[in-house]
């Protein structure tokens, strides 16, 4: 699986949007974007992925770049309670290949009252 | 509720023993993962079973092994444990290979 570049931390302002970058410059044509999130000491928690369109759920909205070389997960309107570290992990989905999830130091966001 | 079922919750045990940590995957699903995640340290990838074979290993010591039963969950079996040893162990189900995790709420192992 390609390897991410995320950064080590970032802080927010309760209510407004969430950016948070990551870099996936090896990825291949068949490797999707995953971002998942761990609420301290909680299980991760999905959160979205995608393979080239942009992609919109309930909790964020993922940005993926045309050359698909990175990627930003978006927030829209941040809570105190998605203080969280993000994860941004690239592998092989949809049966094609038995990679597990492997999850880097991601980026520890803190949302600011 | 995630639907993953991990038990128990927490446990303390001395150095050397052996104990088994027991997951319920989500209904319907085949593939059972297995992390350690030791106190600020990443998610460590440890096993994956699915539908009761063996499927991928990353950092699984000799002293850890698991098996998938024909229900579908899963145990994790610790032992000759080592104080460093003491990390949250998290159990993740999907419906197969590929597909992305929903994660239980771990077990706290600490090993005193």
């Amino acid at each position: 699986d390609a390897k991410t570049t995320q950064p080590t931390s970032m802080d927010c302002a309760e209510g407004r949007a969430a950016n948070l970058p990551c870099n996936h410059s090896t990825i291949s044509g068949n490797e999707y974007v995953y971002w998942y999130r761990q609420i301290h000491s909680q299980g991760p928690q999905y959160i979205i992925h995608g393979l080239k369109n942009n992609e919109t759920n309930e909790m964020a909205s993922l940005i993926i770049t045309e050359d698909r070389k990175s990627s930003t997960l978006i927030l829209p309107h941040a809570t105190l309670r998605d203080t969280a570290v993000y994860y941004c992990i690239v592998r092989l989905a949809g049966g094609s290949g038995n990679t597990p999830l492997v999850f880097g130091k991601g980026t520890r966001l803190s949302v600011i009252a | 509720d995630s639907g993953v079922t991990q038990t128990p919750k927490h446990l303390i045990t001395a150095t050397g023993q052996r104990v088994t940590l027991r997951c319920s995957p989500r209904s319907g699903d085949l593939s059972v993962y297995w992390y350690q995640q030791s106190l600020d340290q990443g998610l460590q990838f440890l096993i994956q079973y699915y539908n009761g074979e063996e499927r991928a290993k990353g950092n699984i010591l000799e002293r850890f092994s698991a098996q998938q039963f024909p229900d579908l969950h899963s145990e994790l079996n610790l032992s000759s444990l080592e104080l460093g040893d003491s990390a949250l162990y998290f159990c993740a189900s999907s419906p197969g290979t590929g597909y992305g995790y929903t994660f239980g709420s771990g077990t706290r192992l600490t090993v005193v």
